[in-house]
């Protein structure tokens, strides 16, 4: 097992940007979850993804979108890129059963400028 | 929409004490109820999953009961060590979207 791999790590972006974030899910995981942690605050759902379908989405504006692929990696898409977008972006896989918890990644640190 | 509440926001102990925290939501469309640790600079981790009322869970110092008709949870730790120095956070999954609801969560810094 090797575990949710996210990249960048870190990334600064300028106001009305856009950014792709990416997500390599654990060995045998077919679902994969965005979260996003302002600061002071818990982690947001923003959407998941089972088997490249988008399955639920949390209370996030149309230009934050997202891709899963036939590997089950991921990808977090945010256009037109705000102020308030900064945030400690992470991602989650597990398997379809809730059983077990799910596996998070390290996150990427976006600062918008 | 959910609302957790987490309590309390922080907590410091010395090393031996024992601790608990509570985890509050609403208890009207519970599915499941997840614990998290958080150490800095790493990923969050899983404690445990707990669905049915009345549930305990424990791992090692670590326990959890669940009580989902009056919604909320306590996670224990017995003998407080350093390395259980993090931010523990809850959070209740939604039924119909299997989404996690995270509290704000509770940083516990243990002194050695």
């Amino acid at each position: 097992e090797t575990g949710v791999t996210q990249s960048p790590t870190h990334l600064i972006k300028t106001r009305g940007q856009q950014v792709t974030l990416r997500c390599s899910s654990q060995s045998g995981h077919n679902t994969v979850s965005w979260y996003q942690q302002a600061l002071g605050q818990g982690p947001q759902f923003i959407f998941q993804y089972y088997r490249e379908e988008e399955n639920g989405r949390g209370n996030f504006p149309p230009r934050f979108s997202g891709l899963q692929f036939p590997n089950y990696s991921s990808e977090l898409n945010v256009n037109a890129l705000e102020l308030d977008d900064s945030a400690l972006y992470l991602c989650a896989s597990s398997s379809q059963g809730v059983w077990y918890g799910y596996t998070f990644g390290s996150g990427t640190r976006l600062t918008v400028v | 929409i959910l609302n957790v509440e987490q309590s309390p926001q922080s907590l410091h102990v010395q090393e031996g004490d024992s601790t608990n925290f509570t985890c509050s939501f609403p208890s009207s469309n519970f599915y499941a109820l997840h614990w998290y640790r958080w150490e800095t600079a790493k990923s969050p981790e899983a404690l445990f999953v707990m669905t049915l009322n009345g549930d305990e869970k424990k791992k090692g110092r670590i326990s959890a009961t669940l009580n989902t008709k009056e919604g909320y949870s306590y996670l224990y730790i017995k003998g407080s060590q350093p390395e259980d120095s993090a931010t523990y956070l809850c959070a209740p999954m939604e039924g119909a979207t299997n989404k996690l609801i995270f509290g704000t969560g509770t940083l516990l810094a243990v002194q050695p």
